[in-house]
Order: C-alpha cells, then sequence, then structure tokens
C-alpha cells in the first residue's frame, strides 16, 4: 500500500523557520519525482516545488511565491522528502501535501497534509 | 505563468444528473491537463490526466476531453459520493498551475 505522511508542521512566527517532512512506503521512492502542494485554509491548491529523481540529477524547481526562502531536498537511501521553510510569512499559512509525481507533472500519491500557521 | 479557469465555481446537481465542468487554460497546453477530487479534510484524488486517461481504480462515468486551451470533465451520472471540489491543473509548463476549483453540492 502507497502512504506518504507527513510531520513537522505547527505554529511560527513570522519570519521564522519549520522544516516539514514526508515519509515514503509502497513504492519506489527513488524513482520518482517528489513534489510539495500547499492549500491555505478555505482556499484552493497551490503548487510549491518539486525535486526530480536521481536520473535527473535532483534538480529543483519552486514557485515564484516561495523561491528563495523555501527549500526541498530528499534522502532516498531513508525514503524521505523534505521542505525547508524560512522567512516564513503569514500568507504560507496553509496545509502542506506532499505528492508522488507519475513523470508527467500529476500527482497520483498524496500524503494527508499538514498544517503550517504563521502567526504572531 | 499559465492561468486556468474553472467554471462554474460551484453547481448543484442530483444524484443521476450528468455533470460537466471546464477548464480553460491562458496559453496552448496541448493535453497537459489533469482533473482531482477533493473532499472536505481529504487530500486531492487523481481522476483523469493527460486530458482523458483515466487513472486506475477511478469508475468509469468519470471523462474528460479536450486539447490546446479548452477541456471538460464529465460525471455521466452523478453519485453521492461525487459531491466534491474538482480542480483541473496544467502539466504543460512550469510553474504548475491549477484552477480555482468548482464544487458540486446536492440539489
Amino acid at each position: 500500500e502507497v502512504q506518504l505522511v507527513e510531520s513537522g508542521g505547527g505554529l511560527v512566527q513570522p519570519g521564522g523557520s519549520l522544516r516539514v517532512s514526508c515519509a515514503a512506503s509502497g513504492f519506489i521512492f527513488s524513482d520518482r519525482y517528489m513534489d510539495w502542494v500547499r492549500q491555505a485554509p478555505g482556499k484552493g491548491l497551490e503548487w510549491v516545488g518539486r525535486i526530480r529523481n536521481k536520473a535527473n540529477t535532483y534538480i529543483t524547481e519552486y514557485a515564484a511565491s516561495v523561491t528563495g526562502r523555501f527549500t526541498i531536498s530528499r534522502d532516498d537511501s531513508k525514503n524521505s522528502l523534505y521542505l525547508q521553510m524560512n522567512s516564513l510569512k503569514t500568507e504560507d499559512t496553509a496545509v502542506y501535501y506532499c505528492a508522488g509525481d507519475k513523470g508527467g507533472g500529476y500527482f497520483d500519491y498524496w500524503g494527508q497534509g499538514t498544517l503550517v500557521t504563521v502567526s504572531s | 505563468d499559465i492561468q486556468m479557469t474553472q467554471s462554474p465555481s460551484s453547481l448543484s446537481a442530483s444524484a443521476g444528473d450528468r455533470v460537466t465542468i471546464t477548464c480553460r487554460a491562458s496559453q496552448n497546453i496541448d493535453r497537459y491537463l489533469n482533473w482531482y477530487q477533493q473532499k472536505p479534510g481529504k487530500a486531492p484524488k487523481l481522476l483523469i490526466y493527460a486530458s482523458s486517461s483515466l487513472q486506475s481504480g477511478v469508475p468509469s462515468r468519470f471523462s474528460g476531453s479536450g486539447s490546446g486551451t479548452d477541456f471538460t470533465l464529465t460525471i455521466s451520472s452523478l453519485q453521492p459520493e461525487d459531491f466534491a471540489t474538482y480542480y483541473c491543473q496544467q502539466s504543460h509548463k512550469i510553474p504548475l498551475t491549477f484552477g480555482g476549483g468548482t464544487k458540486v453540492e446536492i440539489k
């Protein structure tokens, strides 16, 4: 059974940092591109960024709204994906989902999400 | 960035109805269009990829069509479990972008 389990969400002050993680199982994690998608409370879906697989040299790509502040990384030996978030803003408040990219830029695997709240 | 516009933003329908949701891209995206279903408090679920390919395990009452800039998601006979919000998403260019969603409610 495919599982993606996010962790590490919580309350952080504006300007602070947080790292969320995603533990994968049930599929060959190292073969996949992996993405982060977020959803602000009561709003739609927003793509945050992606990390390609080793065959594609782990290239990372980001949405303009997070470029320079967020960093995506992965550890294939641990089947884990990470999102390091720095200089957080109140508008970064959202549920953050990790998602498995089938290779065509669409997401067939999703985690349950972790809530990040940026507030003073 | 490619803007994705869905219509309507919400609709009311009855079980058994045929429902059509449209999605328009701000530029040509060939067939790089995907559809998701999301229920409250849950993660999205992939329904259709590459405009018309049905994801494994998704009921055949769901279908997708279109190319270029105009796309549709059709539910041939709405079932009680289909009441949810539906999102389109383009995968033609980075940044990947989603439509604003269509909420399908019970009439």
